[in-house]
């Protein structure tokens, strides 16, 4: 099993706060999602990156892709209560995904 | 248009008992997949049908079994349930075949509690 490493596991963090979570595997992916899971909800999709070195953003979250493409970041710029979530990593396409162990962000006013 | 609808949310069974849960998946989507949500384990995949033909598996055991129906419906089924069964059990729906990264839309998922 190719495991995809979240770190860290928890963050709890003030609003106006900037936090980065990471995305680390020891084998080389073809692409890599970001996922956020909000309680009594399922994963939604937040970006998708395929090209090692590749940055994306979305509003006050930036995503970047590994060189080697083994590892990814995902940074968010003054948090937000509405941030608050499980942020998880996916490899592997269309219905098959295997997630990371995942990160649980808790912002606070 | 509707999202994917799993039923029913939440679910309590005996050790012992059998369960069947139920998805149907946003329209026109022929892929559906099954994953299991636990606090220890984190998100598995379980299985995945295309076609009501399974195309992928998990490593789960032969107690965990799904099927899907002609108008892409699935549902999955946990005989012999144990304690540590216990988990939100979630369903994704996409529209490409097996292999496409086409996006994966997930259901909201049925808490199974075994006790």
């Amino acid at each position: 099993t190719q495991l995809l490493e979240q770190s860290p596991q928890f963050l709890s963090i003030q609003e106006g706060e900037n936090l980065t979570v990471y995305c680390n595997s020891s084998s080389v992916f073809s692409s890599l999602q970001w996922y956020r899971q909000e309680p009594g909800e399922g994963p939604v999709l937040l970006v998708t990156v395929v090209t090692g070195g590749e940055v994306k953003k979305l509003k006050r979250l930036t995503f970047q892709f590994g060189d080697a493409r083994k590892d990814s970041s995902l940074h968010i710029t003054a948090a937000q209560p509405g941030d608050t979530g499980l942020y998880l990593c996916a490899r592997g396409g269309g219905n098959k995904l295997t997630f990371g162990t995942g990160t649980q962000l808790k912002v606070e006013l | 248009k509707a999202g994917v609808t799993q039923t029913p949310r939440y679910l309590i069974k005996t050790r012992g008992q059998q369960v069947t849960l139920s998805c149907s998946p946003i329209s026109g989507h022929r892929s559906v997949s099954w994953y299991q949500q636990t606090p220890g384990q984190g998100l598995q995949f379980l299985f995945e049908y295309f076609s009501e033909t399974q195309r992928n598996k998990g490593n789960f055991p032969g107690r965990f079994s799904g099927r899907q129906f002609s108008n892409s419906r699935s549902e999955m089924n946990v005989s012999t349930l144990e304690l540590g069964d216990s988990a939100l059990y979630l369903c994704a729906s996409s529209l490409g075949a097996p292999g496409m990264n086409t996006e994966a839309f997930f259901g909201q998922g049925t808490r199974l509690t075994v006790v």
